[in-house]
């Protein structure tokens, strides 16, 4: 499978404890996006990649979360001091540069569960 | 603001019944709309987009800016057609999606 993957696909942790989320999107997108989404909801945009320029970052991204992409391949998602309210689906989700024609693909997800 | 509503959380339906799952956006200016699809233990995936005015899986989905939606339709419903339906709305920036908060179809025979 080529598409973007998600590791790990699911995470318990404790409260307060830290946890990070890895995601490789397919090869040669270099726009990579991170959502979550909660029981109900829909995907909820969290924060935005360009290369390794981090360009966007939504108002659910408080400080405890922190995403990189270093080398502009990979990218993390780390959420530090966890909450019972982060249990959530977190997607990763890749693309080509910006275009109409530029569809957005997404990963299987990562489960947390904050216990 | 810009926001996505999908008012419906359930639609069932018998295979063979006609289909129309519902979305309305708000939007200043001209939107990018989208529906995804997520059947079961599978990924979202995108099902079509208003630009291309392209008909996948028998769907199809027309803009209407005037009663500003973005419905769903499809003539003749499959079970296959099970699955977990977002409306999405790509943001003012062009940088994310905006999406609804989905519409479970079930398709029974």
């Amino acid at each position: 499978d080529t598409g973007v993957s998600q590791d790990p696909r699911h995470k318990i942790t404790k409260r307060g404890q830290n946890v990070t989320f890895r995601c490789d999107p397919i090869s040669e997108h270099n726009r990579l996006y991170w959502y979550r989404q909660t029981l109900g909801q829909g995907p909820e945009f969290l924060t935005y990649f360009q290369n390794e320029a981090q360009l966007e970052k939504s108002r659910l991204l408080s400080d405890r979360f922190s995403a990189e992409r270093p080398k502009g391949s990979f990218s993390t998602l780390e959420i530090q001091r966890t909450e019972q309210g982060d249990s959530a689906m977190y997607l990763c989700a890749s693309s080509l540069p910006g275009g109409q024609r530029n569809t957005i693909y997404f990963g299987e997800g990562s489960w947390l569960t904050v216990v | 603001a810009q926001r996505v509503t999908q008012p419906e959380k359930l639609l069932s339906v018998f295979k063979g019944a006609p289909v129309e799952l519902k979305c309305n956006y708000s939007y200043s200016g001209s939107p990018e709309l989208f529906w995804y699809v997520q059947y079961s233990r599978q990924r979202l995936q995108l099902l079509l987009r208003h630009i291309s005015r392209e008909s996948i899986k028998g769907f199809t989905a027309d803009l209407n800016k005037g009663e500003t939606s973005f419905h769903l339709k499809k003539p003749f419903a499959q079970e296959e057609d099970s699955a977990m339906y977002y409306c999405a709305l790509k943001n003012q920036a062009g940088t994310a999606l905006i999406f609804g908060k989905g519409t479970t179809l079930s398709v029974s025979s």
